[in-house]
């Protein structure tokens, strides 16, 4: 079993639905959850970070931890073509220790305008 | 800024050829990574440095060699390569060992290499 499964998709949405991205993780002992967005033959780049359990927005975007179902998700609102892209979950146990970052295998996104 | 710059974006190997993938940021950050990214498996840590002089294994060393002589070089050696070699490699960097917002972890464009 794989630390950190991620749907691999593709996932298609129209433009303008409202996109539910997941991970699950079997080590209870993370606590650092972050998700990266990354464009065709380009490197990821942070979109959201939480610490914990519980909600965080930005914008389009919102991030929910769930720590005692081992589950974490991204909603996009509103998606936009300029959203399709793939999406990675990461995790970490601490803070201190970021070569301990444990990647999910990203979801790929296509917004239909 | 240029950020992280690596260098060349697409290369094909020979089983048994060598090279160096370079890695380069302007960013005076501390902190260097190389993952390399494999289709259904997500990014995999190969080395790591924490400045200059300083470098460790990281989840899938074997087959690779790193140095850091400067801040803002970090160049991955491959000595023998392998079609197992054949992936997608990233460089990364931070100014600190820290997993929060903030602390400004970049990563480059990545190098596609095919080993035939």
């Amino acid at each position: 079993q794989k630390e950190v499964e991620q749907d691999p998709g593709p996932l298609s949405v129209p433009e303008g639905a409202i996109v539910s991205l997941n991970c699950t993780y079997s080590n209870s002992a993370f606590q650092y959850f972050m998700w990266y967005r990354q464009y065709s033959r380009k490197g990821p780049e942070l979109l959201m970070y939480t610490y914990s359990s519980g909600n965080k927005e930005d914008g389009r975007f919102t991030a929910q931890v769930d720590k005692s179902s081992k589950y974490i998700s991204l909603f996009i609102r509103d998606s936009q073509p300029s959203d399709s892209a793939t999406y990675l979950c990461a995790m970490s146990e601490g803070n201190t220790g970021f070569q301990k970052l444990v990647f999910g295998t990203g979801t790929r996104l296509l917004v239909s305008p | 800024n240029a950020g992280v710059t690596q260098t060349p974006k697409f290369r094909i190997l020979k089983i048994g050829q060598s090279m160096t993938l370079q890695c380069t940021q302007d960013m005076n950050h501390n902190y260097m990574y190389w993952y390399r990214q494999d289709p259904g498996m997500g990014l995999k840590l190969i080395y790591y440095s924490v400045g200059a002089g300083i470098t460790d294994k990281g989840e899938v060393p074997n087959g690779y060699n790193v140095s850091r002589s400067t801040t803002e070089d970090f160049p991955l050696r491959l000595e023998l390569a392998a079609p197992s070699q054949t992936s997608v490699y990233f460089c990364a960097s931070s100014y600190s060992r820290g997993v929060r917002e903030g602390d400004g972890y970049t990563f480059g464009s990545g190098t596609r290499l095919t080993v035939v």
